[in-house]
């Protein structure tokens, strides 16, 4: 099976514009989670999506907003973007694990530079 | 809130060497999941291993195994036969089964150790 895809890869903005990162989840998975990376905050949580619908959502402010489509494919956008918005973002199509849990595989990540 | 603590900021081995890296959590929570990632230069996030909190065997992946300790919260990594290729970026991270809402598809991650490999 094809890996997690996420496009583009690279990616330079300017203050105040608006960004949309894809993510195209292993044929199958259903569930879909974004997370930031950077130096200073490390890893952290966005939200995830099954099913076109968001089930969970992380600490961020409301530029950041997601969604998915009927095929599982997902979008991030973040509107008037900050200096601080650079970042690594990932995205993790998920299976399902008996109990309850998910094991997550990351795609390769989208590099988001402001300036 | 679940945390992740990785104590250890940089760690070196030898080619062919074993290393241990450290993590501890807090949790309430009785059944969960914890992961240890691999990240390279690359970027690219690998899965390295997975054990269930209601397991009591250690889980292991080839040259990778763990040292689940679940009344102490810790969770460590341990690599044998130390690969060039191991060089890498490793995270511990927390999930908890998906219940009520709140944790759907969240990992909570540690900040890192970052693992060299010398020949």
């Amino acid at each position: 099976k094809a890996g997690v895809t996420q496009t583009p890869r690279y990616l330079i903005k300017t203050r105040g514009q608006q960004v949309t990162l894809s993510c195209s989840p292993i044929s199958g998975h259903r569930s879909v989670s974004w997370y930031q990376q950077t130096p200073g905050q490390g890893l952290q949580f966005l939200f995830e999506y099954f099913s076109e619908t968001q089930r969970n959502k992380g600490n961020f402010p409301g530029r950041f907003s997601g969604r998915q489509f009927s095929n599982s494919r997902s979008e991030m956008n973040v509107s008037t973007l900050e200096l601080g918005d650079s970042a690594l973002y990932l995205c993790a199509s998920s299976l399902p694990l008996a109990g309850g849990s998910y094991e997550q595989y990351f795609g390769p990540g989208t590099r988001l530079t402001v300036t | 809130a679940q945390t992740v603590t990785q104590s250890q900021p940089e760690m070196s081995v030898q080619e062919a060497e074993t290393v241990t890296l450290s993590c501890t959590y807090d949790t309430s929570e009785n059944n969960y999941y914890l992961f240890w990632y691999k990240q390279p230069p690359s970027r690219q996030m690998i899965l390295v291993i997975r054990q269930e909190a209601y397991k009591q065997q250690n889980a292991t992946e080839n040259r990778f195994s763990v040292n689940f300790q679940k009344a102490a919260k810790s969770f460590s990594l341990k690599i044998s036969d130390s690969q060039l290729g191991d060089t890498a970026m490793y995270f511990c991270a927390f999930m908890k089964p998906n219940a009520g809402g709140t944790s759907y598809g969240k990992l909570t991650f540690g900040q890192g150790t970052i693992l060299t490999v010398h020949p």
